[in-house]
């Protein structure tokens, strides 16, 4: 069985710093990766995935994610936040060669300080 | 546009009464799911359905039905429901199950239901 930890519900940022979403997880086999954005009062978005290739993926807003085999990690950064990236962040994993059905993290609900 | 709809959007009930929250997908997604999101609980999975008349429960299952009788509607049915189904509920399809499927998932805006 699958599972994703977000570490911190909450991670607080000054507009412009770095934003470092955490996600590691465990599967038997490396799973397909996911990160889905949710603004306030709508639905999740996809905002990039891991599938196959190059690890360090690119999504959009200036988001990208790095998938790392040997930490179980695939952690989320933005060199430089924006106000209007306060949201609230999930990541999923769905197995590979499996149902490829997802299981999500707890999310994590990321402030942007002016 | 490909989308998934929900119905309605908001919605305030009470104790009891019986109702029913749509979903409809365009993409031809032979998976859809039901979801709730609770502060501090994340997403809990309700139901699921890998294709037509095909569902199974998923993490919190009790006080829900679904049904699939059409490839592009899942709807979910509240027969008689509790205050503690007050939440957020998000509908979402995806190809999963289709060889070379990702699990990529679709999602709608998301029905918030208040039941008093």
């Amino acid at each position: 069985a699958q599972s994703v930890t977000q570490l911190g519900s909450h991670v607080s940022v000054s507009e412009g710093a770095l934003v470092l979403l955490r996600c590691n997880y465990s599967s038997s086999v490396p799973p397909y990766l996911f990160w889905y954005v949710q603004y306030p009062n709508q639905g999740l978005q996809l905002l990039l995935k891991y599938t196959t290739g190059a690890t360090l993926v690119k999504g959009i807003n200036g988001f990208e994610a790095e998938f790392k085999k040997s930490e179980t990690s695939f952690h989320l950064t933005k060199p430089s936040a924006h106000m209007s990236d306060a949201a609230e962040y999930f990541c999923a994993v769905s197995d590979r060669g499996g149902s490829y059905i997802p299981t999500f993290g707890r999310g994590t609900s990321l402030i942007v300080h002016p | 546009e490909a989308q998934v709809t929900q119905n309605p959007r908001y919605l305030i009930t009470v104790t009891g009464k019986k109702l029913t929250v749509t979903c409809s997908q365009n993409m031809n997604h032979e998976y859809m799911s039901w979801y709730r999101q609770d502060p501090g609980l994340g997403l809990r999975q309700i139901y699921y359905s890998m294709n037509v008349e095909v569902t199974d429960k998923g993490d919190v299952p009790e006080g829900y039905k679904v049904s699939r009788k059409e490839k592009r509607n899942f709807p979910l049915i509240l027969e008689s429901p509790s205050p503690n189904q007050t939440s957020l509920y998000f509908c979402a399809s995806s190809l999963a199950g289709r060889q070379g499927a990702d699990g990529e998932l679709f999602f709608g805006e998301g029905s918030r239901l208040t039941v008093l």
